[in-house]
Parts: structure tokens; C-alpha cells; sequence
């Protein structure tokens, strides 16, 4: 089993449609928890921390669940400017920090 | 927010030869950087995890020979593909992390391309 797993992707959804994306983890160990986004060829970027008391940016709402190891992101309204892939990524501190990335949800939204 | 500039954005090379990428934190100290391949529509996959000053850890499968990895301080990393192959022609990621912080800050990546 992956240490982090995500939705295959992709996801086709149109403007302003609500998606949502899981993300699992297998080291209940984890420490803390993100979501990257990433566009074709350029490097990921953070978009959002995730807390177990759930926190909202706008149109994202990351929501984190220790017991279930899992860990969800919500985009409302979507936009075209959404379109990319969208990364889980668990922080390990064993010592030292180890940050282990999942393989990634594809998401597109058309017109 | 800290920033990580790698450099250069893209090469093109000659197969045999010997391409150099560098990755600098320009705001914080980088205790610690990674170096990631990415093939098109695949994910980030970790190749080595380098300290300041100590050599470098390589994932398994990963040539340490062939991919020459080196923080000698503590802004500075380099990644060295050594007698370039065609299918050595990925993009090429490095991240950068502070002491005692647990983000990740990601340099703009290097698209090579081997002849």
C-alpha cells in the first residue's frame, strides 16, 4: 500500500461545478498535512495547510481527519484557472522531517 | 514567502555530455534540499535528499554516480547529470527546508533535454 493515496484522476467538471478530492495516508505517525497544486511543467505550489479543524481559502476548503486517515479538498465554483493537478502531501517527523507526496489528482474544468 | 531560484529553466545538451542545475535559497537557510524527476504525466518522484554539509541520500534505484549531488552550503545545492542519456530528459525539481520548518519551498524546475 501507497503512504499516500489519492483519487485517480482526472476530473472533468464544468465551470463552476463542486469537486472534491481524498486523500489517504497509511502512517498514523503523520504530522502534518498539505495540498500542492502543480501545473503542466512548472513546480508545485502550496495552496493550503490542512487542520484537523478543517480551514477555508476562498473557494477551497481543506478538511483533515486523524482517525480515518484522511484528508479532503473542496473546490467550489470552479474556474478554468483550477485546471492542474492537485498533490496530498504528509509530513513525517521520525527524527527528522520526511514529506512524502502523493501521485496526484488531475483536475480539468471546461467551458 | 522564502524563495528557491534554480537555475537554468531548461537545457538542451548533446548525449555524453555533462549538464550542472542549481538550486539556491536566496532568504533562508536550506538545511536540508531535495532533488525530484518528474516525466510528463507522471508525479514528482524523489531522487536524493541532501544536508549541508554531509552527502547525499539517494532513493533506491537512483545513480549516485551518475547524478552527482552537492551542499556545500547552506544555500546552495547542486545537481550534476553526468554523460547525459536521451532518457535522461525529464524536468528536474529541487525543494528547499529550513531548520525545524516542515514546508517545502519548490525552485521553478529544469526542463532537459537530451540529443
Amino acid at each position: 500500500r501507497k503512504e499516500v493515496e489519492q483519487d485517480p484522476g482526472p476530473f472533468n467538471v464544468p465551470e463552476g461545478a463542486t469537486v472534491a478530492f481524498n486523500c489517504t495516508y497509511s502512517n498514523s505517525a503523520s504530522q502534518s498535512f498539505f495540498w500542492y497544486r502543480q501545473d503542466c511543467r512548472k513546480e508545485p505550489k502550496l495552496l493550503m495547510s490542512v487542520y484537523s479543524s478543517g480551514n477555508e481559502d476562498g473557494r477551497f476548503t481543506a478538511q483533515l481527519n486523524r482517525a480515518s486517515q484522511y484528508i479532503s479538498l473542496l473546490i467550489r465554483d470552479s474556474k478554468l484557472s483550477d485546471s492542474a493537478t492537485y498533490l496530498c502531501v504528509v509530513v513525517l517527523n521520525t527524527g527528522g522531517f520526511k514529506t512524502i507526496f502523493g501521485a496526484g489528482t488531475r483536475l480539468f474544468v471546461k467551458a | 514567502g522564502a524563495v528557491v531560484s534554480q537555475h537554468p529553466s531548461w537545457v538542451i545538451c548533446k548525449s555524453g555530455t555533462s549538464v550542472k542545475i542549481e538550486c539556491r535559497s536566496l532568504d533562508f537557510q536550506a538545511t536540508t534540499m531535495f532533488w525530484y524527476r518528474q516525466f510528463p504525466k507522471q508525479s514528482l518522484m524523489l531522487m536524493a535528499t541532501s544536508n549541508e554539509g554531509s552527502k547525499a541520500t539517494y532513493e533506491q534505484g537512483v545513480e549516485k554516480d551518475k547524478f552527482l549531488i552537492n551542499h556545500a552550503s547552506l544555500t546552495l545545492s547542486t545537481l550534476t547529470v553526468t554523460s547525459a542519456h536521451p532518457e535522461d530528459s525529464s524536468f528536474y525539481i529541487c525543494s528547499a527546508r529550513g531548520r525545524g520548518v516542515e514546508k517545502l519551498f519548490f525552485g521553478s524546475g529544469t526542463q532537459l533535454s537530451v540529443l
